[in-house]
């Protein structure tokens, strides 16, 4: 399978910033998906990169490096809701028919 | 809401038993994909149809089997129920394929096996 690795958990206070990291194979790589996820809840799509760069989305701003295998989704004016665990994916062309892997989410727990 | 329906919103049954998952996706998609996600576990990928065909396998046990039906609908089947199958079940659509079409979930099928 493909390896995704993003940090177990993160703890940030309310207002503030907080960056939360993936990293995964570039063979093959098409795509990057994240994905917030409330506790049993369904996950919801915040973002997809697909060429190297910056997206930004109001409060939620998500970068893609192809040649490093690497991606971070930036929360900025964390507020309470934003507590959740964050979902990083890929898709590789070495999947049949680009199914994503998921890695196992980051919790970001915001503090009053 | 993402479009994508689920039921039963809630099941309980007993080690052994045999149940059917439904989903369906949004309006106008054609991929279906189903999850398990356990406690403390991530999403884990079990099967996807495209358009009523089976078109990638994830880590699907052999007592479990899928479906999708001419409408698009879904339904998952678990049988020979173990405890360690209790889990939230999602089901996800998208237009065609993974790798460039978003996903969107439904609210899942949480499966409590006593």
């Amino acid at each position: 399978g493909q390896n995704i690795d993003q940090p177990t958990e993160m703890t940030a206070t309310e207002g503030a910033i907080v960056q939360i990291n993936c990293t995964y194979q570039t063979s093959g790589f098409n795509g990057l998906f994240w994905y917030q996820q409330h506790a049993g809840e369904a996950p919801t799509f915040l973002s997809y990169n697909v060429l190297d760069g910056l997206e930004e989305k109001g409060r939620f701003s998500s970068f893609l490096s192809r040649s490093k295998g690497y991606s971070y989704l930036l929360l900025k004016e964390l507020q309470m809701k934003d507590s959740a665990s964050y979902l990083c994916a890929a898709s590789h062309t070495t999947d049949s028919w680009g199914k994503l892997q998921f890695g196992a989410g980051t919790q970001v727990v915001v503090t009053p | 809401d993402s479009g994508v329906t689920q039921t039963p919103k809630h099941l309980i049954t007993a080690t052994g038993q045999r149940v059917t998952l439904r989903c369906s996706p949004r309006s106008g998609d054609l991929s279906v994909y189903w999850y398990q996600q356990s406690l403390d576990q991530g999403l884990q990928f079990l099967i996807q149809y495209y358009n009523g065909e089976e078109r990638a396998k994830g880590n699907i046990l052999e007592r479990f089997s899928a479906q999708q039906f001419p409408d698009l609908h879904s339904e998952l089947n678990l049988s020979s129920l173990e405890l360690g199958d209790s889990a939230l079940y999602f089901c996800a659509s998208s237009k065609k394929r993974s790798d460039t079409d978003t996903q969107y979930f439904g609210p899942g099928t949480r499966l409590t096996v006593l």
